[in-house]
């Protein structure tokens, strides 16, 4: 079983649409949670972190469910430009901190 | 600049001949990454850098793959004898050692192309 699985997509919506992204992690001892957004031939970077009270920024909502495991993005009122994909990433801290890449989910919006 | 500084951007080899890549952290990041992505596809973890400490290899896909961190900073991914299934974006990221709120900085990624 993979640390951290994310539904692959692509998910196509309208503009203007609600769309949710889950993901599931398998470590229990997860310290840190966030999402990352990486555009087409892109880097990855960094769009929000996910606090365990759950966490708004603008039409994002993160949220993190640590009895179930899995942390969700809400992405309100869908623009054109959030076409990307969603990396879910989890950081360990034991030793020393890691940090583990989900595969990502791909999100189109269309016209 | 300040940010994550990769070289080559791009790199075409032959199957069979060795390359390095190269990263140059963000100055103070303890931890250093190495992913790579193939084309359409998800971050495939290859290795972690973290000070002193021995480096997690638990990714690298075969023994022809190896990295070093020379003096806490710069790093090298070797790929020897290359094959074609190593074409990949090679992408790197560097973090300070945090508890809590562990941010990774990419750089722009090495195309590698074997031909």
């Amino acid at each position: 079983r993979k640390e951290v699985e994310q539904d692959p997509g692509p998910f196509n919506v309208p503009e203007g649409a609600t769309v949710a992204f889950n993901c599931t992690y398998s470590n229990s001892a997860s310290q840190s949670f966030f999402w990352y957004r990486q555009d087409c031939r892109k880097e990855p970077k960094l769009l929000m972190s996910v606090y365990s009270s759950g966490n708004e920024d603008g039409r994002f909502t993160a949220q993190l469910n640590r009895a179930s495991q899995y942390i969700s993005l809400l992405i309100r009122d869908s623009k054109l430009s959030d076409s990307a994909t969603y990396l879910c990433v989890v950081s360990l801290y034991s030793s020393a901190s890691k940090i583990i890449f989900g595969s990502g989910t791909r999100l189109s919006i269309r016209p | 600049g300040a940010g994550v500084s990769q070289s080559p951007s791009n790199k075409v080899t032959e199957k069979g001949k060795d390359v390095e890549l190269r990263c140059d952290p963000i100055s103070g990041h303890t931890a250093l990454y190495w992913y790579r992505q193939s084309l359409g596809q998800g971050l495939e973890f290859l290795i972690y850098f973290q000070g002193n400490s021995a480096p997690d290899k638990s990714g690298l896909p075969s023994d022809r793959f190896s990295a070093e961190r020379t003096g806490g900073s710069v790093s090298t991914l070797t790929i020897q004898r290359t094959q074609q299934e190593d074409s990949a974006v090679y992408l790197c990221a560097s973090s300070l050692e945090m508890l809590t709120d562990t941010e990774a900085f990419f750089g722009q990624g090495t195309r590698l192309t074997v031909v």
